[in-house]
């Protein structure tokens, strides 16, 4: 199974800080990895996809990045409204799995 | 608009068995592969188990191979996930997602776009 290492598991950051979530993949996936990002009750939500690919209605602060197995979310200036935990997916062969995730939090 | 909605979870007693469901509306169903994922309290997401478009490939996580199995009805736009052998650690929401389609107009669409509510699902006794 293709393991997903998300760093860091967790990040205390302020708004209209920039900030980078990494996912590394055990091995090589392409460019087959989606971002989502979670709120407390709801479910997840696709940010990114293709590993780089804005979803539409994202705003443009969001960005992804990587090819292979090292693949990064950016958010260039933080909202309050994205502090939320944050997953990356790889769908390149089954089981897709899922990085452990990254709580990013008020500081 | 694209919707998905599970039902089917509840408390249920460790052994026994549930079946889950996820109605679907917006799209063509019948040309997308669908996934379940699942949500343990506090935790991660998991993902279970996929079904491919006309439900002649499934794979399922080795956490629930044998005991778990995903199925669909194309005539009624519904996916399924028939649990059997529940566990305790078990309990969790679970997520019906959309999976990925092909088409020669759009070609490849990825995979996780569109997510169901959630169903929680108690093992206890």
């Amino acid at each position: 199974d293709i393991q997903l290492t998300q760093s860091p598991s967790s990040l205390s950051a302020s708004v209209g800080d920039r900030v980078t979530i990494t996912c590394r993949a055990s091995q090589g996936i392409r460019n087959d990895l989606g971002w989502f990002q979670q709120k407390p009750g709801k479910a997840p939500k696709r940010l990114i996809y293709a590993a780089s690919t804005l979803q539409s209605g994202v705003p443009s602060r969001f960005s992804g990045s990587g090819f292979g197995t090292d693949f990064t979310l950016t958010i260039s200036s933080l909202q309050p409204e994205d502090f939320a935990t944050y997953y990356c997916l790889q769908h390149n062969v089954y089981p897709n799995t899922f990085g452990q995730g990254t709580r990013l939090e008020i500081k | 608009q694209v919707q998905l909605v599970e039902s089917g979870g509840g408390v249920v007693q460790p052994g026994r068995s549930l079946r889950l469901s996820c109605v679907t509306s917006g799209f063509s169903f019948s040309s997308y592969g669908m996934h379940w994922v699942r949500q343990a309290p506090g935790k991660g997401l998991e993902w279970v188990a996929f079904i491919s478009h006309d439900g002649g490939k499934k794979y399922h996580a080795d956490s629930v191979k044998g005991r778990f199995t995903i199925s669909r009805d194309n005539s009624k736009s519904t996916l399924n996930l028939q649990m059997n052998s529940l566990r305790p650690d078990e309990t969790a929401v679970y997520f019906c997602a959309r999976g990925w389609t092909y088409s020669i107009l759009s070609g490849y669409s990825y995979p996780f776009d569109h997510w169901g509510q959630g169903t929680l699902v108690t093992v206890s006794s």
